[in-house]
């Protein structure tokens, strides 16, 4: 069973296009987050989410946003796509705990503006 | 803000021992990760640390000092499968965000 997956594995559009990526996680855990991974292959944080809060990561473009139907769904929409966004979206969920809250990556999609 | 420095490659022997050091600064601090990252695949979890001291898992060990803002990443007995990037993360306090340094580029050669 996959705990964390992603759809699609590959996305290639064309700039200002309008496109969504969708995640599902089937671990039960409250928190689920959204990471870009560039072409120099830095991770960087992009939103968290649980039923309580969303915390957006203040470099964060506002074409960018996230939707979460219910708890084991975030997906990420964008608008106008820019070249810039080309990169690798990771999906992550994790359970919030005290001490050790261990992220759960899904496949991550590989996204290509052209 | 958080900065956490790692170093950008490293090569090793295989069935040696390899050292991944970290370095970060953060105002508030809950916590610090290790992840293993092969190419074109998700991160996986491989060690947390909240408290200084190491922490020992089968052939990878980590370490961490809080008064020097300061990690390591030790692999024994390294394997061929070890080649992967090594992604050192820091979580604030209050925050349940991970902040990832670059990633250290481990190759294993024989």
């Amino acid at each position: 069973d996959t705990a964390v997956s992603q759809t699609p594995k590959y996305l290639v559009t064309q700039m200002g296009n309008d496109k969504s990526i969708k995640c599902e996680q089937n671990l039960g855990h409250d928190t689920m987050y959204w990471y870009k991974q560039d072409s120099k292959k830095f991770l960087k944080i992009m939103f968290s989410y649980n039923n309580k809060e969303l915390i957006i990561n203040e470099t964060v473009p506002n074409r960018f946003s996230p939707k979460s139907p219910d708890k084991a769904h975030l997906n990420l929409h964008i608008n106008s796509l820019e070249l810039g966004d080309s990169a690798v979206y990771f999906c992550a969920s994790s359970q919030e705990l005290a001490g050790e809250n261990e992220q759960f990556f899904g496949p991550g999609t590989r996204l290509t503006v052209l | 803000g958080q900065n956490i420095d790692q170093p950008t490659e490293m090569t090793a022997t295989e069935g040696a021992i390899v050292q991944i050091n970290c370095t970060y600064q953060t105002s508030g601090f809950n916590g610090l990760f290790w992840y293993q990252q092969h190419a074109g695949e998700a991160p996986t979890f491989l060690s947390y640390n909240v408290l200084d001291g190491l922490e020992e898992k089968g052939r990878f060990s980590s370490f961490l000092s809080r008064s020097k803002g300061y990690s390591y990443l030790l692999l024994k007995e390294l394997q061929m499968k070890d080649s992967a990037s090594y992604l050192c993360a820091v979580m604030r306090a209050g925050s349940y965000q991970l902040t990832f340094g670059k990633g250290t580029k481990l190759s294993v050669i024989p």
